[in-house]
């Protein structure tokens, strides 16, 4: 009963592109609605987040979609940086504690040069 | 370095014997969280404190699980009699109670059953 899906586990793109991730949920019960990256060796570091009440937030070169509706959330690069090659897991957290998180699998995003 | 610390930050034991990690959050926040994550898969909640109460844990912390949050700072995590499907990384987290999802992390602690 998997209530988060990141359904893509590797995306390519070129520096200078939009990088597109996606995650799709099930539940409704959920509040909030974060991105984490994760580096090789490091713990997820917190990048972005949403509440349920918003469809879109911006910070810099990261913009969070929320779509309600289609139970569905994205994250937008742009423009895309080698640095940005990471891990990145949708995360979503409510109900009694909104440290809970219920993470999706992950999609490993690399941006060549 | 005040971020979330981790010790060890890799264990191989032998399948049966007993494992503790710790963990060191950052000191003004008042949230522990263990957090556990096999090859593959974004991380699995396993329980969280408040100070020093534990205030819920999951169905995949069995009896062999315990975590103890003694004087509300630093934390551990004992698992006995290990078994090889034990093996994975043991992430911990920390953050204020207020908080909307935003969790601190530490590196992890690898566990490797034999």
């Amino acid at each position: 009963d998997q209530q988060v899906k990141q359904n893509s586990p590797s995306l390519s793109v070129q520096e200078g592109r939009i990088s597109i991730l996606n995650c799709d949920y099930t539940n409704s019960m959920f509040d909030y609605f974060l991105w984490y990256k994760k580096y090789p060796a490091e713990g997820p570091t917190f990048l972005i987040s949403i509440s349920s009440i918003k469809d879109k937030n911006e910070d810099g070169r990261f913009t969070v979609f929320l779509n309600k509706s289609a139970k569905h959330l994205s994250l937008h690069i742009v423009p895309s940086q080698p640095g940005d090659s990471a891990v990145y897991f949708c995360a979503l957290s409510g109900g009694t504690s909104y440290g809970k998180l219920t993470f999706g699998q992950g999609t490993i995003l690399t941006v060549h040069p | 370095d005040t971020g979330v610390s981790q010790d060890p930050r890799h264990k191989i034991t032998k399948r049966g014997q007993n494992v503790t990690f710790r963990c060191d959050p950052i000191s003004e926040h008042n949230r522990l969280y263990w957090y556990r994550q096999t090859l593959g898969q974004g991380p699995e909640f396993l329980t969280y404190f408040q100070n020093e109460a534990q205030l819920e844990k999951s169905r995949l912390l069995s009896d062999r699980f315990s975590a103890e949050r003694p004087k509300g700072s630093f934390s551990t995590l004992e698992i006995q009699r290990t078994e090889q499907g034990d093996s994975a990384m043991y992430l911990c987290a920390s953050s204020f109670a207020a908080n909307t999802g935003e969790l601190f992390f530490g590196e992890g602690s690898r566990l490797t059953v034999l």
